[in-house]
């Protein structure tokens, strides 16, 4: 069976800091991935998705950054953290043929402090 | 106007009532709908999806397509305070690799 795994959990880290978040699929080969930004009253943002290994559409300009060393790899990060950057971060992958919806990941609640 | 509109409540029943969820898109194109049943500081999961128009049942809960009115709900029958959560509706386009969410509608059960 397909699992998504996302970490950490939480993250406290300071204005300024640099940040990295991880994504990784297991029981399926090449998913689309996803990172989304949920804050309140906003609903799901969608940041960024990945059809494939390097391949990056981004939908919001801001300074993240997103990655795909890997075909079940999926990073999030940024160079320097603001405070606007604070939220829940989610990754989800959808495979390719068949099916409807996407599998989240339990979420990373980002503050910067 | 927003591609997909939903209610964010918030919306408190009575256990055992009947919980009506609703949705209101623009795009004519969707054909693939969803709702996504979210606990507090999880991610979401899938709770149920349609194609097209029409219903679909799955124990208490039923979702239903009306693709003429761009509307979708989703019923809940005996509500119990564990339905109790944010339901976000969700849709897209065949082919199409994104999903169009909607901001959620947050759900009390009132024991």
């Amino acid at each position: 069976s397909q699992t998504i795994h996302q970490w950490p959990a939480t993250l406290v880290q300071p204005v300024g800091s640099p940040l990295s978040l991880e994504c990784t699929v297991e029981g399926t080969s090449n998913p689309n991935l996803y990172w989304y930004r949920q804050a309140a009253g906003r609903g799901l943002q969608l940041l960024f998705y990945s059809v494939g290994i390097g391949q990056i559409s981004s939908e919001v300009p801001q300074n993240l950054s997103a990655s795909r060393p890997q075909d079940r790899q999926f990073i999030l990060s940024s160079k320097k953290l603001l405070l606007s950057d604070s939220g829940f971060y989610l990754c989800a992958w959808r495979g390719r043929f068949g099916s409807y919806g996407y599998t989240f990941g339990s979420g990373t609640r980002l503050t910067v402090v | 106007q927003k591609e997909v509109e939903q209610d964010p409540g918030p919306l408190s029943v009575p256990e055992g009532a009947i919980v009506s969820l609703n949705c209101t898109y623009s795009n004519s194109a969707f054909q693939y709908f969803m709702w996504y049943r979210q606990y507090s500081r999880k991610g979401p999961e899938l709770l149920m999806y349609t194609y097209s128009s029409g219903n679909k049942e799955d124990g208490r809960f039923t979702a239903q397509v009306d693709k003429s009115s761009k509307y979708i709900s989703l019923f809940i029958r005996d509500s119990q305070p564990s339905d109790s959560a944010t339901y976000l509706c969700a849709m897209s386009v065949t082919g199409d690799d994104k999903i169009i969410f909607g901001k959620g509608t947050r759900l009390h059960i009132l024991p």
